[in-house]
C-alpha cells in the first residue's frame, strides 16, 4: 500500500489566493483526519470524516476554511482568501475506525502565504 | 479532557535503552494510551498503545503503572534514526468526537547522540 499520499508538498501563495489542499487515504479506510501544525501551537485536528461526512470541524476556521471529501479515496481541504497566519504543515491521516484504530499520516503540504 | 504530561526534552547515547516517562493522573478508566513518534519532517507514526497491561511491539515496550496515572514508553536500544519529538496521548475509544480522536500535545524531543 502507498500509503496517504498528499499533494502538493510544497505550496507557496500570496495572501488572499484560494489553497487547495489534497489527500488521499488508504484504501479501506473509513475515517480521514487533517492536522494542521505549527511551531506556536503544535498539532491541532481541524476536521475529521466518517465515511465522507463531516463528524467534527469544531477546531477548523468556519470563515475561510473548508473541507470536502467527495469520495472514499479523495478529500481536499481549501484555503480561501489565505492569510500570512494560516503558514503551516498540514498532515492529512486516515484509520480504518477512530475507536483505537492506529492513525497512518501523509508526509504533508508546507504552505507558506506571503 | 484526560491531559499528558512529559519533560521537553531527553537525551541518550546511541544503543542504550531510552525510558521516555508521561504522566495522566487524571486519567479515566476506559482511556487507551498511545503512544506515537515525529521523525524530522515527517508525519507523526504509530508507535504503541496499551490499556493496563505492558505491551510489547517491533518498535518499543509500554510500562504502564499499576494506577494507571502514568506510563514509560521504552526503547531498548536507541539508534540515531530514532530522534523525534514523542507523544504521549490519551484516547478513550467510547467517544466518536474529539475526545476519541488524538489530540496531540507538546511531546518529548528525545536526542540520540552516537
Amino acid at each position: 500500500d502507498a500509503g496517504v499520499i498528499q499533494s502538493p508538498r510544497h505550496e507557496v501563495t500570496e495572501m488572499g489566493q484560494e489553497v487547495t489542499l489534497r489527500c488521499k487515504p488508504i484504501s479501506g479506510h473509513d475515517y480521514l483526519f487533517w492536522y494542521r501544525q505549527t511551531m506556536m501551537q503544535g498539532l491541532e485536528l481541524l476536521v475529521y470524516f466518517n465515511n465522507k461526512a463531516v463528524m467534527d470541524d469544531s477546531g477548523m476556521p468556519k470563515d475561510r476554511f473548508s473541507a470536502k471529501m467527495p469520495n472514499a479515496s479523495f478529500s481536499t481541504l481549501k484555503i480561501q482568501p489565505s492569510e500570512p497566519r494560516d503558514s503551516a504543515v498540514y498532515f492529512c491521516a486516515s484509520s480504518r475506525r477512530t475507536t483505537n484504530e492506529k492513525l497512518f499520516f501523509g508526509s504533508g503540504t508546507q504552505l507558506s502565504v506571503l | 479532557d484526560a491531559k499528558t504530561t512529559q519533560p521537553n526534552s531527553m537525551e541518550s547515547n546511541e544503543e542504550e535503552p531510552v525510558h521516555l516517562p508521561c504522566n495522566h493522573s487524571t486519567i479515566s478508566g476506559t482511556d487507551y494510551i498511545h503512544w506515537y513518534r515525529q521523525l524530522p519532517s515527517q508525519g507523526p507514526e504509530y508507535v504503541i498503545h496499551g490499556l493496563t497491561s505492558n505491551v510489547n511491539n517491533r518498535m518499543a515496550s509500554l510500562a504502564i503503572a499499576e494506577d494507571r496515572k502514568s506510563s514509560t514508553l521504552i526503547l531498548h536500544r536507541a539508534t540515531l534514526r530514532d530522534a523525534a519529538v514523542y507523544y504521549c496521548i490519551l484516547r478513550d475509544p467510547n467517544y466518536g468526537g474529539s475526545q476519541g480522536n488524538l489530540i496531540f500535545g507538546k511531546g518529548t524531543k528525545l536526542s540520540v547522540k552516537p
